[in-house]
This record gives structure tokens, sequence and C-alpha cells, in this order.
């Protein structure tokens, strides 16, 4: 079957940074999404990786390690906004997307 | 605002009814997905629809259907309404069916449906 797994909740500090892993087994693989969602919203994009390494984007980055099934999501700086379920989802080989449960970050002054 | 919309924003049903949601793609994008979502778990996908043909679908029974229009709107059926059917409904447009590359899911907002 397939599966991903992510930390069910993690909580971090104001202006600290924070790491969210994701572990992956899926049928085949096609890239890695992170998506952000706040409560009662759609999820919106953060970050895609499909080769292995660090993809940076301001205050957030993703890594990859495809041979591990592995990814990371990196936020520095952190603001009271960011709180929110951070969604790690795979691409298959039937290009379609497998989502993780999330992880529910909390910030705290 | 992702430029995808759907409606309606809530909806309250009983056991056993059907119920329609619909999605507006943004526009240029041909390819619409749809995804469940309880409430604390991950969207779970349904099916996805590229120019008006469905081209994967997920584990879910028959009673879920779906059509894509020409101008790539799109349309989830459920029938025969079950009270585990209650939960966020996600639909989400992209450029692409079955390539490769970035493709990246624009999501609408959502439509909340509870079944009593």
């Amino acid at each position: 079957g397939q599966n991903i797994d992510q930390p069910t909740e993690m909580t971090a500090t104001e202006g600290a940074i924070v790491q969210i892993n994701c572990t992956y087994q899926t049928s085949g693989f096609n890239g890695l999404f992170w998506y952000q969602q706040h409560a009662g919203e759609a999820p919106t994009f953060l970050s895609y990786n499909v080769l292995d390494g660090l993809e940076e984007k301001g205050r957030f980055s993703s890594f990859l390690s495809r041979s591990k099934g592995y990814s990371y999501l990196l936020l520095k700086e952190l603001q009271m906004k960011d709180s929110a379920s951070y969604l790690c989802a795979v691409r298959d080989s039937n290009y379609q997307l497998i989502w993780g449960a999330g992880t529910k970050l909390i910030i705290k002054p | 605002e992702t430029g995808v919309t759907q409606s309606p924003t809530h909806l309250i049903k009983t056991r056993g009814q059907q119920v329609t949601l619909r999605c507006s793609s943004q526009s240029g994008h041909n390819t619409v997905s749809w995804y469940q979502q309880a409430l604390g778990q991950g969207p779970q996908f349904i099916f996805q629809y590229y120019r008006e043909e469905e081209n994967g679908r997920g584990n879910f029974p028959p009673r879920f259907s779906g059509l894509q229009f020409p101008n790539y709107s799109s349309e989830l059926n459920v029938n025969a309404l079950e009270l585990d059917d209650s939960a966020l409904y996600l639909c989400a447009s992209s450029t692409a069916g079955t390539s490769g590359g970035y493709n990246e899911q624009f999501f609408g907002p959502g439509t909340r449906l509870t079944v009593l």
C-alpha cells in the first residue's frame, strides 16, 4: 500500500526554526509537494521537490532524499501566522497525489 | 485567491439523499481533481478529470461520480449519502492530466458537507 507519515503535531516559538519531517512509501515517485492549510481553509502550495537536495524559498525550505523516501520542510523566523497544518503529498506513478494526514504546527509567543 | 471557485460553501443533507457539488477551475487549466478531507486528516483523492474524461480514480465507490464540461468546470455527484460522507470536499485545478513536471494544483475554498 501507499503510505505517507508525518508527525501529528509540533510546537515552536515565534522567531525560532522548526523542521517538519515526512517519510513516504508510494507506487512510484513523480515529485513531492508541501502545502500549508489554515483551519477551515483550502491548502495552499509551498514547495515542490523532484530531485534530491534542498529547495529554498524565502523563510521556507524543503529537502528531499529519494533513496530514503524522506523529505522535510524547514520554516525559519517563525511568525504567529505560520500556525497551520502542513501537508506532505507525493505524486505517484499514476501522477495522482497521495497525501499525508498533515502536521499541526502551533506557534507560541 | 487561486481563481478556483466552489459552490455551495456549506450543505446539510440527510442519509440516503443525493448531492451535487460544483467547481470552476482557474482560467487556462484543463484538469480538475476532487478530494475528500475528513476533519484532522489529509485530502483523499476521489478522481481527476482531464479534458472532460476521467483519467484517474481513488478508492471511492461508484456512488461518487463526476463530470467535466467543455469550459473545464466540474461537478461531483454523490448518491445514497452516508454519515461518513460528511467532510470538506475540495477541488483543485491544474494545467495537465498525465504529464510530468511541476503542475501545481490550485485549490478552491471547498464545500463543507454534513450528512445527518
